[in-house]
């Protein structure tokens, strides 16, 4: 079945790089994105990742997949308060098909 | 760029009334358009999938008598929350499928509280 797995809090110091890990388990997914939600707005698309690739880096976002392991990272360099937020991680099998989320992994930025 | 936009982006309603959750796509057409609901502090939960034309696809658990989906134009697909329960408050999105890019746009979000 479709199931996508985020640690649920993570903390980090302002200019400190901050790690989000997700985990999936249908080895068909195709597309894995992560998402931006802040306190009472929409989604966000940050950046997304084929599975055919390794690493995608986008100013300072750098995303990793270990296909293998079915595990997939967002780096955020240089945090900033701007970053707090909720990111979600999620999966499709084709960049039409039906979006499945992870839990969310809610970003507080600490001076 | 692709908009899609969801209207009312807040709404309140009494409990035992129907509410309906517009979701347009502005500048592009879609076929295909999904529905989420967002209870505070978890996760987006697909609750179907709604294609032109025909009937829409609904997530296990999801009642479709409650939940009416109608997606007439490839434009515009409809959510009818019916005889809306305080249970049913929540942050429902939708989003949309473009027919020519294969790309995914997600709407802003409707909130509904039933008092």
């Amino acid at each position: 079945g479709e199931d996508v797995e985020q640690s649920l809090f993570l903390s980090v110091r302002e200019g400190d790089s901050s790690v989000i890990n997700c985990t999936y388990t249908d080895s068909s997914s195709t597309y894995l994105y992560w998402y931006k939600q802040e306190p009472g707005a929409g989604l966000q698309l940050l950046t997304y990742i084929f599975s055919n690739m390794d690493m995608k880096q986008d100013q300072r976002l750098t995303v990793l997949l270990n296909k293998k392991d079915k595990h997939l990272s967002l780096r955020i360099a240089d945090t900033q308060t701007g970053d707090s937020a909720i990111y979600f991680c999620a999966e499709s099998y084709s960049s039409a098909s039906k979006i499945i989320f992870g839990s969310g992994t809610r970003l507080s930025i600490r001076p | 760029g692709a908009v899609v936009s969801q209207h009312p982006s807040w709404v309140i309603c009494k409990s035992g009334t129907s509410v309906k959750i517009e979701c347009r796509s502005l500048d592009f057409q879609a076929t295909t358009m999904f529905w989420y609901r967002q209870f505070p502090k978890q996760s987006l939960m697909l609750m179907a999938t709604s294609n032109e034309g025909s009937k829409a696809t609904y997530e296990q658990g999801v009642e479709k008598d409650k939940f009416l989906i109608n997606h007439a134009s490839l434009t515009l697909s409809t959510l009818t929350v019916t005889s809306a329960h305080p249970e049913d408050s929540s942050f429902y999105i939708c989003s949309a499928v473009s027919s020519s890019g294969n790309t995914i746009y997600f709407g802003e979000g409707s909130w509904l509280t039933v008092v």
